[in-house]
């Protein structure tokens, strides 16, 4: 069964203190790693894809990376507007590659 | 681009009271789904479809309908609501690069 786990569950953070949020996968085959951030009462907003160990995509503060175990999401320099829940999801094998598993998310807060 | 779309926003129901969930995205995507979010339980796939007259069932469809008859609309249809269907739903349509893109949601609390 392909699992996904978030750590940790909420995380506080001066502004300008960079952090990473860590989600570790087990699947069978990855065909995709998945990063969104879901801001409260909104549905998740897409932010990344990374398909191979090694790969990193970068958006503004923020920097995905991807090894065979495990993604982290690096935040250089977060800003109050950073704050949010992060997702991150996985596409697999199983069920044909038509279905996401989810982590539970990491709730980001950044304080002035 | 409206993007994904759902109506409504709230709604209460009665058990055992029936409703559609409306979702319509205007990308032209193929792919739809619907999940469910709970607290502490993840985003979980409850129906989806990969195009007009295909759907298929996810993780947890039980007490769920779905139809898809054009591109633009999968409507999620709860045939008798039961407490435990409380819960916010998000309708999504992925890109063929399967970045998904999520609706606002729809909060439905079944007393």
């Amino acid at each position: 069964e392909d699992q996904v786990t978030q750590s940790p569950e909420a995380l506080r953070l001066q502004e300008g203190e960079s952090s990473s949020l860590n989600c570790s996968y087990t699947v069978s085959g990855l065909r995709g790693l998945f990063w969104y951030r879901q801001d409260p009462g909104k549905g998740p907003e897409f932010l990344f894809t990374l398909y191979s160990a090694g790969e990193e995509k970068e958006k503004e503060r923020l920097k995905a990376t991807l090894t065979k175990k495990e993604s982290f999401l690096h935040i250089t320099a977060p800003k109050p507007e950073d704050s949010a829940t992060y997702l991150c999801a996985v596409r697999a094998l199983t069920g044909g590659g038509n279905k996401l598993t989810f982590g539970t998310g990491t709730q980001l807060k950044v304080e002035l | 681009n409206a993007g994904v779309t759902q109506t409504p926003k709230f709604q209460v129901l009665k058990t055992g009271q029936s409703m559609t969930l409306q979702c319509a995205q205007d990308m032209n995507h193929e792919y739809m789904s619907w999940y469910r979010q709970d607290p502490g339980m993840g985003l979980r796939l409850i129906h989806y479809s990969v195009g007009a007259g295909i759907t298929d069932q996810g993780e947890v469809p039980n007490g769920y309908n779905v139809s898809r008859s054009t591109t633009e609309d999968f409507p999620l249809r709860l045939l008798s609501a039961a407490p435990s269907q409380t819960s916010v739903y998000f309708c999504a349509s992925r890109s063929t690069s399967y970045e998904q893109y999520f609706g606002p949601g729809t909060r439905l609390t079944v007393t």
